[in-house]
């Protein structure tokens, strides 16, 4: 079956533009979350959802960081007025109810290059 | 944040050697996962480790957890050039988000 999926798979924007990124989880999959990784460090938790609801979003760095998931399956990561330090691959993973006992599938990440 | 530490950050071997690494967590946990990355992007799963197990065996890998060290390690046997690439550790902190380590990056010379 479809593994997860993640749009774009590189963006590069200007300091201070709006950005989105998508992240299509397995299907069936009701924890979705959201990791940002920088060059040689391991990925660094961001936010976490339990079907439609943000369960935990304490890794967000800021206000300008926001992630929906209307219906529970697609999610998006929204960042305004980036910033060159928001330049990471931001890493997608969905499973299979609570992630506590259960393993993470992650999508291929989306490369932010902010200019 | 970052709890895990794995230690080495970097290690060569030659094919048919075995690739020990180490993870040093700092809180309690449930479990504890291995995870492989190539060239930067996906992450894949490769094994899960329950706080109530000792060592678990997936083919050629064998981790090991020592709850009472806070320490974790993975054993990659007779290792193959395809294993080239970065691992990391994760755990729980008892919550159902994942704290990674700083990872330890292989390199298995033909």
């Amino acid at each position: 079956g479809a593994g997860v999926s993640q749009t774009p798979s590189n963006k590069v924007t200007e300091k201070g533009k709006y950005v989105e990124l998508r992240c299509d989880p397995i299907s069936g999959h009701t924890a979705l979350y959201w990791y940002r990784q920088s060059l040689g460090q391991g990925p660094e938790f961001l936010i976490y959802f339990q079907g439609t609801g943000a369960a935990d979003d304490s890794g967000l760095p800021n206000d300008r960081f926001f992630a929906v998931r209307p219906e529970g399956s697609v999610s998006t990561l929204k960042i305004q007025r980036t910033e060159r330090g928001d330049s990471a691959v931001y890493l997608c993973a969905s499973s299979f109810e609570r992630a506590r006992m259960n393993e993470q599938f992650f999508g291929p990440g989306t490369r932010l290059t902010v200019l | 944040s970052q709890q895990g530490e794995e230690d080495p950050q970097a290690l060569s071997i030659q094919e048919g050697e075995n690739a020990t690494m180490n993870c040093s967590y700092k809180t309690s946990i449930n479990n504890l996962q291995w995870y492989r990355q190539n060239s930067g992007r996906g992450l894949v799963h490769l094994i899960l480790i329950r706080s109530n197990e000792r060592e678990k065996h997936s083919g050629r890998l064998r981790v090991t957890l020592d709850t009472s060290k806070k320490s974790s390690s993975l054993l990659i046997t007779a290792s193959r050039a395809a294993d080239t690439a970065s691992y990391f550790c994760a755990t729980d902190e008892d919550t159902d988000k994942l704290i990674f380590g700083t990872g330890t990056r292989l390199q298995v010379f033909p």
